[in-house]
């Protein structure tokens, strides 16, 4: 069966600018997760979603948000970029919720802000 | 301190070595385990995961978690050239929380031919 699919795989932004990263999870699974992955932090948890609602939220500013829409696809978005909003990110998609001990992670969008 | 620790490398074995890759942690309630591999410009790819303490394996690979000491464990025998790559421990606490997975910052490792 296909995979976690990610889009765009690369993306540049200005400083000040928004972004809108889409995530389509392997069919039937309802969760997404979201992670951002640098060197100098490594992948830290963005949130997740279930069932169209955000179910848990990481450490990071309100700039960040997400949606998740009926057919379990989710959508990340950044507002006013900073520089330091470059990296990796990558979306999980699994069967339940929150127990993510099979996660499967897509290839990721890698977002360059300059 | 973070919560958890891992030797970023790289670490480097000739083919056919048993390679030892380990993580620490300092959060006492994280009863999952896992490991993923990372390779370059891709998204991450489980390995195996361990609920609680023991060990557990899958071919090449054995996963050791000693919660006692709060130190996992990845062991790979006959290690290919195919097996270079970013190795990630993560951890979850039971039923997931709200934090998701916390993730080591990887080792990358290099099997010479």
């Amino acid at each position: 069966k296909a995979g976690v699919t990610q889009t765009p795989r690369y993306l540049i932004k200005t400083r000040g600018q928004q972004v809108t990263l889409s995530c389509s999870p392997i069919s039937g699974h309802r969760s997404v997760s979201w992670y951002q992955q640098t060197p100098g932090q490594g992948l830290q948890f963005l949130f997740e979603y279930f069932s169209e609602t955000q179910r848990n939220k990481g450490n990071f500013p309100g700039r960040f948000s997400g949606r998740q829409f009926s057919n379990s696809r989710s959508e990340m978005n950044v507002s006013t970029l900073e520089l330091g909003d470059s990296a990796l990110y990558l979306c999980a998609s699994s069967l339940k919720r929150s127990v993510n001990t099979e996660a499967f992670f897509g290839q990721g969008t890698r977002l360059t802000v300059v | 301190q973070k919560e958890v620790e891992q030797d970023p490398g790289p670490l480097s074995v000739p083919e056919g070595a048993i390679v030892s890759l380990n993580c620490t942690y300092s959060n006492s309630a994280f009863q999952y385990f896992m490991w993923y591999r990372q390779y370059s410009r891709k998204g991450p790819e489980l390995l195996m995961y361990t609920y609680s303490s023991g060990n557990k394996e899958d071919g090449r690979f054995t996963a050791q978690v000693d919660k006692s000491s709060k130190y996992i464990s990845l062991f790979i025998r006959d290690s290919q050239p195919s097996d270079s790559a970013t190795y990630l421990c993560a951890m979850m606490i039971s039923g997931g929380g709200a934090d998701g997975l916390t993730f080591g910052k990887g080792t990358h490792l290099i099997i010479q031919p």
